[in-house]
C-alpha cells in the first residue's frame, strides 16, 4: 500500500470556480502535513503546512482529518495562476509525495 | 536571502557511468534532503543528512551515495548509470520540519 494516495485528476476549472483535492495517507502515526506547489519543469514549492485545527492563507485553506487519514485543500475564486500540480506530503519519519493533481485553471 | 542552489542544471551521461550532484542549502539549515523525481510522479526521497550525519535513507540501490560536509552542503553520487535513473534531481535543505527545494538537476541517462 502506498504511503501517499492522491487522485491524479487533471481537474479543469473555470476563472472564479472552487476546487478541493483530497490525499489519503496509510501511516497514523504521521505528525507532519503539508500541501506543496509545483509548476511545470519546476521545483515544488511550499504553499502551507497542515495543522490539526486546520489553516487559511487568503484563498487557500488546508484540513487535516486524523480520524480518517486524509488531508484536503480548498481552493476559493481559483486564479489563472493557481494553475499547477498540487503535491500532499505526509511525514512520518520521512517525506512522502503523492504522485500530485494536476490543476488547470480556464478563463 | 539565497535559496537552495544546485549544480550543474543539467547533465547529460552514458550508462555505466558515475554523476556527483552538489547542493547548497540556505543559510542556517542544517538538513539535507535528496529526492528523485521522475516525470509524473512525485519525488522520491533518496536519503536526508543532519549535521553530516545520514538521518534517512530511501529504497534506492547502493548505487547511491551521499555525504554532508562541515559547511553543510551535500553532495548525491550515482554510480554504475542506468537508464532508468534518468531524472530530475532535487535537493531540499530545512531547519525545522518544513523543507525547500533547490531548482533540480536534470539528468539524463542515454
Amino acid at each position: 500500500r502506498k504511503e501517499v494516495e492522491q487522485d491524479p485528476g487533471p481537474f479543469n476549472v473555470p476563472e472564479g470556480a472552487t476546487v478541493a483535492f483530497n490525499c489519503t495517507y496509510s501511516n497514523s502515526a504521521s505528525q507532519s502535513f503539508f500541501w506543496y506547489r509545483q509548476d511545470c519543469r519546476k521545483e515544488p514549492k511550499l504553499l502551507m503546512s497542515v495543522y490539526s485545527s486546520g489553516n487559511e492563507d487568503g484563498r487557500f485553506t488546508a484540513q487535516l482529518n486524523r480520524a480518517s487519514q486524509y488531508i484536503s485543500l480548498l481552493i476559493r475564486d481559483s486564479k489563472l495562476s493557481d494553475s499547477a500540480t498540487y503535491l500532499c506530503v505526509v511525514n512520518p519519519e520521512q517525506f512522502y509525495f503523492g504522485t500530485g493533481t494536476s490543476l488547470t485553471v480556464i478563463p | 536571502d539565497a535559496g537552495v542552489t544546485q549544480s550543474p542544471t543539467h547533465l547529460i551521461k552514458t550508462r555505466g557511468q558515475q554523476v556527483t550532484l552538489r547542493c547548497s542549502p540556505i543559510s542556517g539549515h542544517k538538513s539535507v534532503s535528496w529526492y528523485q523525481q521522475v516525470l509524473g510522479q512525485g519525488p522520491q526521497f533518496i536519503f536526508q543528512y543532519y549535521e553530516k550525519e545520514e538521518r534517512g535513507r530511501g529504497n534506492f540501490p547502493d548505487r547511491f551515495s551521499a555525504r554532508q560536509f562541515p559547511n553543510y552542503s551535500s553532495e548525491l553520487n550515482v554510480n554504475a548509470l542506468l537508464l532508468g535513473d534518468s531524472a530530475l534531481y532535487l535537493c531540499a535543505s530545512s531547519l525545522g520540519y518544513e523543507q525547500y527545494f533547490g531548482p533540480g538537476t536534470r539528468l539524463t541517462v542515454t
